[in-house]
């Protein structure tokens, strides 16, 4: 089945810093990929839809100037938090749509990224 | 607003004891609803998907159907393997275009021995 990657699987970052998440599709091309957060014991919250050359889109709530999200090929995209605070810590998950299915289209999720700002 | 709801939030069963979780929606234009399976620290992996009320698909121990207002998931005979916490979403239309994937806050299930 389709195969999405994501790295770092943990980070541990200062105040401040800025982190950068990559989300890669391993054997299919994705034109549009996800962003999502979630909480302990909470539902995973759509935080963007990213979509390969051109300017992601936003969910209400979410500081496109905070979460920068990058979608330059069709099987990568990044994205990165900068001036992160604690906050910011949570489960961040990408999610890559086959195109191949149809508009009843597959979702396939990375592994997720713990981010804990210090 | 697209709403789902799962329950009960947490299940605990012995290994061999069936069981079903919960999932209660409402959503303008269902285009499909999903079930996932998430291990901690980890993203959600896909089980199935389910069109149209009526519509069961089964998976080894699992079996999911779908009416018009929720979906279950059925465990039969389940192993420690199986604990996981089930994640259920559905797929709306958004305007303008693309879909719209609503997720739920999960059961999460621990099958003991």
């Amino acid at each position: 089945g389709a195969v999405v990657s994501q790295h770092p699987s943990r980070v541990i970052c200062k105040s401040g810093t800025s982190v950068k998440i990559e989300c890669r599709s391993l054997d299919f091309q994705a034109t549009t990929m996800f962003w999502y957060r979630q909480f302990p014991k909470q539902s995973l919250m759509l935080m963007a839809t990213s979509n390969e050359g051109s300017k992601a889109t936003y969910e209400q709530g979410v500081e496109k100037d905070k979460f920068l999200i990058n979608h330059a090929s069709l099987t990568l995209s990044t994205l990165t938090v900068t001036s992160a605070h604690p906050e910011d810590s949570s489960f961040y998950i990408c999610s890559a749509r086959d195109p191949r299915g149809g508009w009843n289209e597959k979702l396939f999720f990375g592994s997720g990224t713990q981010l804990s700002v210090l | 607003e697209d709403q789902v709801t799962q329950s009960p939030e947490a299940l605990r069963l012995q290994e061999g004891e069936s069981s079903s979780l919960n999932c209660s929606y409402t959503v303008s234009g269902l285009r499909g609803l999903f079930w996932y399976r998430q291990d901690p620290g980890k993203g959600p992996e896909f089980l199935f998907t389910l069109y149209s009320a009526g519509e069961e698909k089964e998976k080894e121990r699992l079996k999911a159907t779908l009416t018009k207002k929720e979906s279950f998931l059925h465990i039969t005979a389940p192993k420690p393997e199986d604990s996981a916490t089930y994640l259920c979403a559905v797929q709306a239309p958004l305007t303008g275009g693309g879909n719209k994937l609503t997720f739920g806050t999960g059961t999460q299930l621990k099958v003991e021995l």
